[in-house]
Protein backbone atom coordinates (compact mmCIF):
# COMPACT_ATOMS: atom_id res chain seq x y z
CA UNK A 1 0.00 0.00 0.00
CA UNK A 2 0.70 3.62 -0.34
CA UNK A 3 1.12 4.10 3.23
CA UNK A 4 1.65 3.28 6.65
CA UNK A 5 -0.97 0.27 7.97
CA UNK A 6 -2.45 -0.20 11.36
CA UNK A 7 -5.19 -3.20 12.14
CA UNK A 8 -7.34 -2.62 13.91
CA UNK A 9 -8.57 0.95 13.56
CA UNK A 10 -10.02 0.30 17.32
CA UNK A 11 -9.84 -2.44 20.08
CA UNK A 12 -11.94 -2.67 22.96
CA UNK A 13 -11.14 -5.51 25.07
CA UNK A 14 -11.54 -6.42 28.73
CA UNK A 15 -8.88 -5.79 31.89
CA UNK A 16 -6.91 -8.79 31.96
CA UNK A 17 -6.99 -10.05 28.55
CA UNK A 18 -3.92 -9.75 25.63
CA UNK A 19 -4.28 -7.77 22.60
CA UNK A 20 -1.94 -7.73 19.29
CA UNK A 21 -1.86 -4.67 17.43
CA UNK A 22 -0.48 -4.98 13.83
CA UNK A 23 2.03 -2.44 12.09
CA UNK A 24 2.07 -2.47 8.27
CA UNK A 25 4.97 -0.23 7.12
CA UNK A 26 5.58 1.64 3.82
CA UNK A 27 7.28 -0.65 1.00
CA UNK A 28 10.96 -0.07 1.57
CA UNK A 29 11.27 1.35 5.05
CA UNK A 30 13.81 0.23 7.35
CA UNK A 31 12.97 1.47 10.27
CA UNK A 32 9.51 1.17 12.44
CA UNK A 33 8.56 2.84 15.46
CA UNK A 34 6.12 2.53 17.96
CA UNK A 35 4.61 5.31 19.97
CA UNK A 36 1.68 5.91 22.54
CA UNK A 37 -0.53 8.83 23.04
CA UNK A 38 -2.66 9.00 25.82
CA UNK A 39 -5.80 11.74 25.34
CA UNK A 40 -4.67 15.53 24.85
CA UNK A 41 -0.80 14.31 25.33
CA UNK A 42 2.14 14.27 23.26
CA UNK A 43 3.41 10.93 21.74
CA UNK A 44 5.35 8.71 23.43
CA UNK A 45 8.36 6.52 22.21
CA UNK A 46 8.00 2.98 23.08
CA UNK A 47 10.23 0.81 20.89
CA UNK A 48 12.14 1.13 17.33
CA UNK A 49 13.14 -1.76 14.62
CA UNK A 50 15.81 -0.77 12.19
CA UNK A 51 16.77 -3.60 9.94
CA UNK A 52 18.14 -6.27 11.42
CA UNK A 53 19.82 -4.65 14.32
CA UNK A 54 18.16 -5.46 17.83
CA UNK A 55 15.09 -3.27 18.71
CA UNK A 56 15.37 -0.44 21.09
CA UNK A 57 13.23 -1.58 23.67
CA UNK A 58 13.82 1.30 25.86
CA UNK A 59 10.09 3.42 25.95
CA UNK A 60 8.14 0.26 26.52
CA UNK A 61 6.17 1.12 29.69
CA UNK A 62 6.69 -2.67 31.11
CA UNK A 63 7.33 -6.23 30.33
CA UNK A 64 3.25 -6.08 29.57
CA UNK A 65 4.20 -4.70 26.60
CA UNK A 66 6.52 -6.71 23.92
CA UNK A 67 6.97 -6.16 20.31
CA UNK A 68 8.24 -8.20 17.37
CA UNK A 69 8.83 -7.29 13.72
CA UNK A 70 9.52 -9.91 10.53
CA UNK A 71 12.78 -8.49 9.09
CA UNK A 72 11.50 -5.12 7.06
CA UNK A 73 7.67 -5.81 6.58
CA UNK A 74 5.24 -6.30 9.31
CA UNK A 75 5.23 -5.99 13.64
CA UNK A 76 2.98 -6.42 16.07
CA UNK A 77 2.75 -4.84 19.52
CA UNK A 78 1.49 -6.99 22.22
CA UNK A 79 -0.04 -6.35 25.27
CA UNK A 80 -0.69 -8.52 27.86
CA UNK A 81 -3.03 -8.47 31.12
CA UNK A 82 -4.08 -5.06 30.02
CA UNK A 83 -4.90 -2.67 32.37
CA UNK A 84 -7.43 0.63 32.48
CA UNK A 85 -4.30 3.15 32.24
CA UNK A 86 -3.08 0.91 29.14
CA UNK A 87 -5.95 2.49 27.21
CA UNK A 88 -4.67 4.81 24.51
CA UNK A 89 -4.05 5.70 20.81
CA UNK A 90 -1.06 3.33 19.48
CA UNK A 91 0.62 4.70 16.51
CA UNK A 92 3.04 3.13 14.34
CA UNK A 93 5.33 4.97 11.64
CA UNK A 94 7.86 3.99 9.67
CA UNK A 95 10.63 5.74 7.56
CA UNK A 96 13.48 5.47 4.89
CA UNK A 97 16.11 7.86 7.29
CA UNK A 98 14.11 10.77 7.89
CA UNK A 99 11.57 11.66 8.28
CA UNK A 100 8.70 9.07 9.72
CA UNK A 101 5.45 8.27 8.38
CA UNK A 102 2.43 7.79 10.33
CA UNK A 103 -0.43 5.26 10.00
CA UNK A 104 -4.06 6.13 11.35
CA UNK A 105 -3.33 4.56 14.86
CA UNK A 106 -5.29 1.71 17.17
CA UNK A 107 -7.68 3.08 19.70
CA UNK A 108 -7.51 0.80 22.63
CA UNK A 109 -10.43 1.14 25.21
CA UNK A 110 -9.99 -1.35 28.07
CA UNK A 111 -12.89 -1.71 29.92
CA UNK B 1 16.19 13.95 30.59
CA UNK B 2 15.94 15.69 27.24
CA UNK B 3 12.84 17.41 26.01
CA UNK B 4 10.87 19.18 23.83
CA UNK B 5 8.37 21.91 25.28
CA UNK B 6 5.81 23.48 23.67
CA UNK B 7 3.14 25.90 25.26
CA UNK B 8 -0.75 23.47 25.22
CA UNK B 9 -2.60 26.54 23.84
CA UNK B 10 -5.03 26.61 22.58
CA UNK B 11 -3.64 29.44 20.34
CA UNK B 12 -6.44 31.53 18.97
CA UNK B 13 -6.33 33.87 16.06
CA UNK B 14 -8.60 35.25 13.67
CA UNK B 15 -8.90 34.01 9.69
CA UNK B 16 -5.97 35.40 7.45
CA UNK B 17 -3.68 36.51 10.65
CA UNK B 18 -0.41 35.00 11.09
CA UNK B 19 -0.76 32.17 13.57
CA UNK B 20 3.15 31.78 15.02
CA UNK B 21 3.96 28.13 16.99
CA UNK B 22 7.21 28.11 19.25
CA UNK B 23 9.14 24.83 20.82
CA UNK B 24 12.28 24.73 22.64
CA UNK B 25 14.33 21.60 23.02
CA UNK B 26 17.07 20.76 25.64
CA UNK B 27 19.53 18.42 23.45
CA UNK B 28 22.26 20.93 21.84
CA UNK B 29 23.45 18.32 19.44
CA UNK B 30 20.26 18.18 18.01
CA UNK B 31 20.26 18.18 14.26
CA UNK B 32 16.55 17.00 12.41
CA UNK B 33 13.56 19.16 13.32
CA UNK B 34 10.01 18.59 12.50
CA UNK B 35 7.10 19.99 12.84
CA UNK B 36 3.42 17.43 12.47
CA UNK B 37 -0.21 18.97 12.13
CA UNK B 38 -2.76 16.50 14.05
CA UNK B 39 -6.23 16.99 13.41
CA UNK B 40 -8.75 15.85 16.13
CA UNK B 41 -8.90 11.40 16.42
CA UNK B 42 -6.34 11.44 13.19
CA UNK B 43 -2.46 10.70 12.91
CA UNK B 44 -0.05 13.01 12.70
CA UNK B 45 1.03 14.69 9.70
CA UNK B 46 4.27 16.18 8.66
CA UNK B 47 4.50 19.49 7.14
CA UNK B 48 7.58 20.83 7.72
CA UNK B 49 11.54 19.75 8.35
CA UNK B 50 13.97 21.70 8.70
CA UNK B 51 18.29 20.95 9.64
CA UNK B 52 19.78 24.16 9.22
CA UNK B 53 19.23 27.53 11.38
CA UNK B 54 17.38 30.04 9.36
CA UNK B 55 14.34 30.12 7.57
CA UNK B 56 12.40 27.44 5.15
CA UNK B 57 9.33 28.14 3.55
CA UNK B 58 7.10 25.90 2.19
CA UNK B 59 3.80 27.81 0.57
CA UNK B 60 2.05 29.93 4.00
CA UNK B 61 4.25 27.73 5.89
CA UNK B 62 7.39 28.72 7.94
CA UNK B 63 9.90 26.99 9.57
CA UNK B 64 12.32 29.46 11.65
CA UNK B 65 15.44 27.13 13.60
CA UNK B 66 17.62 28.67 16.07
CA UNK B 67 20.28 25.93 17.25
CA UNK B 68 22.02 28.32 19.54
CA UNK B 69 18.63 29.63 21.16
CA UNK B 70 17.55 25.85 21.17
CA UNK B 71 14.21 27.05 19.50
CA UNK B 72 12.38 26.12 17.00
CA UNK B 73 9.12 27.53 15.67
CA UNK B 74 6.02 27.67 12.75
CA UNK B 75 4.41 30.59 10.89
CA UNK B 76 1.51 30.12 9.45
CA UNK B 77 0.45 33.12 7.15
CA UNK B 78 -2.83 33.86 6.06
CA UNK B 79 -4.64 31.39 8.46
CA UNK B 80 -7.74 29.64 7.50
CA UNK B 81 -10.39 27.54 10.12
CA UNK B 82 -8.77 24.26 8.15
CA UNK B 83 -5.66 25.01 9.54
CA UNK B 84 -7.13 24.40 13.10
CA UNK B 85 -5.64 21.24 14.87
CA UNK B 86 -2.90 20.24 16.93
CA UNK B 87 1.05 21.13 16.16
CA UNK B 88 3.57 18.96 17.18
CA UNK B 89 7.20 19.67 17.48
CA UNK B 90 9.72 16.62 16.92
CA UNK B 91 13.16 16.33 17.57
CA UNK B 92 15.64 14.04 16.72
CA UNK B 93 17.55 13.82 19.75
CA UNK B 94 20.47 11.50 20.94
CA UNK B 95 19.00 9.02 23.61
CA UNK B 96 20.74 5.92 25.22
CA UNK B 97 23.39 5.79 22.52
CA UNK B 98 20.85 6.00 19.41
CA UNK B 99 19.04 8.87 17.83
CA UNK B 100 15.03 9.20 18.87
CA UNK B 101 12.56 11.28 17.40
CA UNK B 102 11.32 13.15 20.81
CA UNK B 103 7.76 14.71 20.51
CA UNK B 104 6.44 17.90 22.61
CA UNK B 105 3.07 17.64 23.95
CA UNK B 106 1.70 19.53 20.95
CA UNK B 107 0.06 23.44 20.78
CA UNK B 108 -4.19 23.55 19.81
CA UNK B 109 -4.30 25.86 16.53
CA UNK B 110 -8.01 27.81 16.52
CA UNK B 111 -8.27 29.86 13.63
CA UNK B 112 -11.78 31.83 14.11
CA UNK B 113 -14.02 32.32 10.90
Amino acid sequence: GAGVSQSPSNKVTEKGKDVELRCDPISGHTALYWYRQRLGQGLEFLIYFQGNSAPDKSGLPSDRFSAERTGESVSTLTIQRTQQEDSAVYLCASSLGEPQHFGDGTRLSIL
Amino acid sequence: QKEVEQNSGPLSVPEGAIASLNCTYSDRGSQSFFWYRQYSGKSPELIMSIYSNGDKEDGRFTAQLNKASQYVSLLIRDSQPSDSATYLCAVNTLMDSSYKLIFGSGTRLLVRP
